[in-house]
């Protein structure tokens, strides 16, 4: 598509529950992110994909946190057992890498899921 | 680590010029600047690479010392427009090692206002 785009816009669920949030990348960028930003917050680095395998997942918070990609194109975070302190806005980013000089131009943002856990 | 921001906030007159500044304890491959308007996701401004780079988009510019780890973003002539927060992005040279590049680490952000 033309841009990122998230879904759902709008999450809110009980405590202890599970949620799924999607990611739809542009079409040809190789690289998603997934960044948390909490009110009033900066951006708190999750997970990175290269293709369908993560490199760097250092960023989730702890293991009830995982994400996929699937054909190098969507990718889905889950959060199992949802915590009132996962409450934020969860941002997808997709970018491609130069084809030298190994950096990634600029990142695309999606609108983000805004997850309230009650 | 998170690289630091500063100022925090600053509040312009339109016409009036800012700069905001981006530093990191960690050798820097490639800065990235965004800005974020209320409610609404990042939008890229520039990205600077490791060499010494100086960039312009419009009376936006910016520049990267990697000797000192810092950044600094120039708004000229500011604009109503202009108003939002603004983040720094750092990457630290996963790209190198693995030729595809890496993940951006942002600072806490600068909020701007600018005022008729």
């Amino acid at each position: 598509g033309a841009g990122v785009s998230q879904s759902p816009s709008n999450k809110v669920t009980e405590k202890g529950k599970d949620v799924e949030l999607r990611c739809d990348p542009i079409s040809g960028h190789t690289a998603l992110y997934w960044y948390r930003q909490s009110l009033g917050q900066g951006l708190e680095f999750l997970i990175y994909f290269q293709g369908n395998s993560a490199p760097d997942k250092s960023g989730l918070p702890s293991d009830r946190f995982s994400a996929e990609r699937t054909g190098g194109s969507v990718s889905t975070l889950t959060i199992q057992r949802t915590q009132q302190e996962d409450s934020a806005v969860y941002l997808c980013a997709s970018s491609h890498p130069s084809k030298n000089r190994g950096y990634n131009y600029g990142y695309t943002f999606g609108s983000g899921t805004r997850l309230t856990v009650v | 680590q998170q690289p630091v921001q500063s100022p925090q906030a600053v509040i312009l007159r339109e016409g009036e010029d800012a700069v905001i500044n981006c530093s990191s304890s960690k050798a820097l491959y490639s800065v990235h600047w965004y800005r974020q308007k209320h409610g609404e996701a990042p939008v890229f401004l520039m990205i600077l690479l490791k060499g010494g780079e100086q960039k312009g988009h419009d009376k936006i510019s910016a520049s990267f010392n990697e000797k000192k780890q810092q950044s600094s973003l120039y708004l000229t002539a500011s604009q109503l427009s202009y108003s939002g927060t603004y983040f720094c992005g750092t990457e630290s040279g996963y790209g190198v090692i693995y030729n595809q590049g890496g993940k951006l680490i942002f600072g806490q952000g600068t909020e701007l206002s600018v005022k008729p």
